[in-house]
C-alpha cells in the first residue's frame, strides 16, 4: 500500500532563516505531487505541483520554491522565511487515471516563524 | 467569487441527528468531486468521492448536481466522532495536470 511521509512534524524558525521540508511517497511510481499551505483557520492553498522529476509548477508568487530530485521525493524550500510563511504545510500525491482521481495527504509539517 | 464555496458553520447538532452540507463550485468544466474530513491540527482525509448518480457509504450520502453546480453531503445518525471540518473538493484537468480546489470547510460539532 502507498504511504506518504513528511518531516519534520513541527518546526519553529526565526524570520530570515532558511527552510527545507521533505516529502516522500512509498509504494507507488510516477505520482503527481503537491505542496499546500493551510494558514490558521483558513483553507488549503496550492503552492506547487509536479508531474515528474524536475517538473515544478508554481501556483502563487512567493519566497518559496520546490524541487523534485527523485520520482517519489518532493522538497519545499525557502532562502529567507517571512512571518507570513507560518502555517500547516501538507504534501499530497495522486496517480493520474487511477481510481477516482483521489488525492492523499501526508501528516503535514506545522511551521511557526517568529 | 471563490471557485468552491461552503458555509463555514459551525453546525451544532445533537447525537443522532441528520445534518446536510452543501457546496457550490463555479467552474462547469470540473470533473471530479470529493468530500474530505479534517480533524483539528491533522491532515485532510478522503471521506468519499462524489459520483454523478449519487453514492452512499454507511451513514454518509453524497450527491452531485452538475446543472446547478453543487455538491451535498448528508450525515445520518450523527456520532460524536463525526465532529470535524468537512472539505468540499473539486478537481479539474488541464494540459495533463490535475488541480484540486478546496473549499474552506464546514465545521460540524456533534453534541452529547
Amino acid at each position: 500500500s502507498q504511504t506518504i511521509h513528511q518531516w519534520p512534524a513541527t518546526l519553529v524558525q526565526p524570520v530570515g532563516s532558511p527552510l527545507s521540508l521533505e516529502c516522500t511517497v512509498e509504494g507507488t511510481s510516477n505520482p503527481n505531487l503537491y505542496w499546500y499551505r493551510q494558514a490558521a483557520g483558513r483553507g488549503l492553498q496550492l503552492l506547487f505541483y509536479s508531474v515528474g522529476i524536475g517538473q515544478i509548477s508554481s501556483e502563487v508568487p512567493q519566497n518559496l520554491s520546490a524541487s523534485r530530485p527523485q520520482d517519489r521525493q518532493f522538497i519545499l524550500s525557502s532562502k529567507k522565511l517571512l512571518l507570513s510563511d507560518s502555517g500547516f504545510y501538507l504534501c499530497a500525491w495522486h496517480i493520474p487515471g487511477q481510481g477516482g482521481n483521489e488525492q492523499f495527504f501526508g501528516p503535514g509539517t506545522r511551521l511557526t516563524v517568529l | 467569487r471563490k471557485e468552491v464555496e461552503q458555509d463555514p458553520g459551525p453546525f451544532n447538532v445533537p447525537e443522532g441527528a441528520t445534518v446536510a452540507f452543501n457546496c457550490t463550485y463555479s467552474n462547469s468544466a470540473s470533473q471530479s468531486f470529493f468530500w474530505y474530513r479534517q480533524d483539528c491540527r491533522k491532515e485532510p482525509k478522503l471521506l468519499m468521492s462524489v459520483y454523478s448518480s449519487g453514492n452512499e457509504d454507511g451513514r454518509f450520502t453524497a450527491q452531485l448536481n452538475r446543472a446547478s453546480q453543487y455538491i451535498s453531503l448528508l450525515i445520518r445518525d450523527s456520532k460524536l466522532s463525526d465532529s470535524a471540518t468537512y472539505l468540499c473538493v473539486v478537481n479539474k484537468i488541464g494540459f495533463g495536470t490535475y488541480k484540486y480546489i478546496f473549499g474552506t470547510g464546514t465545521r460540524l460539532k456533534v453534541l452529547a
